[in-house]
């Protein structure tokens, strides 16, 4: 167990639609990092977010959009949802500013566009 | 282009033989981190290394850093079924503006044939 929580597991929606997926990082960890992994493929970076603030921004469509609270959990907003959205998506947290960035990972959650 | 390079991309043994997946970039990192991911499930650290020209052993994986902190490889001696998945090399890059952002390579699948 990693100690990082993504809810839900599985997403099934329709084309069109918007979904929220939700990540609690490790107790103690201010950096949360958003993956997205299609069939197959390697982890492509879509956002991080360092104390509630945005730290960096990797492939993410206008679409989608995500924010951390003040309690450091973390939301990932997809919007007009499109099928070749359907991918799994994890969330990671790391301590930043230990001189090796490590990340652990949540289980993913799976969504599937229809 | 990725930023981090991995080869090969799939990788097909039988058990009890040893192989080697390299990680490759132009660019120079703070660290560097090795991870396994099962299908379904989050990656999971394997080893971190920090310094140029290090060498980690986990049992029959060893994992070594370039002297540049450029490159990376990991070795597995007389493979097992067990290893099999897909092996994820991630860098931090160095300087403050690359703010502990983990980049990801493409990843090298893995499949330990009994």
């Amino acid at each position: 167990d990693s100690g990082v929580t993504q809810t839900p597991k599985h997403l099934i929606t329709a084309t069109g639609q918007r979904v929220t997926l939700r990540c609690s990082p490790r107790s103690g960890d201010l950096s949360v990092y958003w993956y997205q992994q299609s069939l197959d493929q390697g982890l492509q970076f879509l956002i991080q977010y360092y104390n509630g603030e945005e730290r960096a921004k990797g492939n993410i469509l206008e679409r989608f959009s995500a924010q951390q609270f003040p309690d450091l959990h973390s939301e990932l907003n997809l919007s007009s949802l499109e099928l070749g959205d359907s991918a799994l998506y994890f969330c990671a947290s790391s301590v930043v500013g230990t001189g090796a960035t490590e990340a652990f990972f949540g289980q993913g959650t799976r969504l599937t566009v229809v | 282009t990725q930023l981090l390079e991995q080869s090969p991309q799939f990788l097909s043994i039988q058990e009890g033989e040893n192989l080697t997946v390299y990680c490759n970039s132009s660019s120079v990192f703070s660290s560097l981190q090795w991870y396994r991911q099962e299908p379904g499930e989050g990656p999971v650290l394997l080893v971190t290394v920090v310094t140029g020209g290090e060498v980690k052993k986990l049992k029959r994986l060893t994992f070594q850093f370039g002297d540049a902190r450029k490159d990376s490889s990991l070795h597995i001696t007389a493979a097992q079924p067990g290893d099999t998945g897909l092996y994820l090399c991630a860098g931090a890059l160095t300087g403050k503006a690359a703010g502990n952002k983990l980049t990801f390579g493409g990843g090298t699948r893995v499949l330990v044939k009994p």
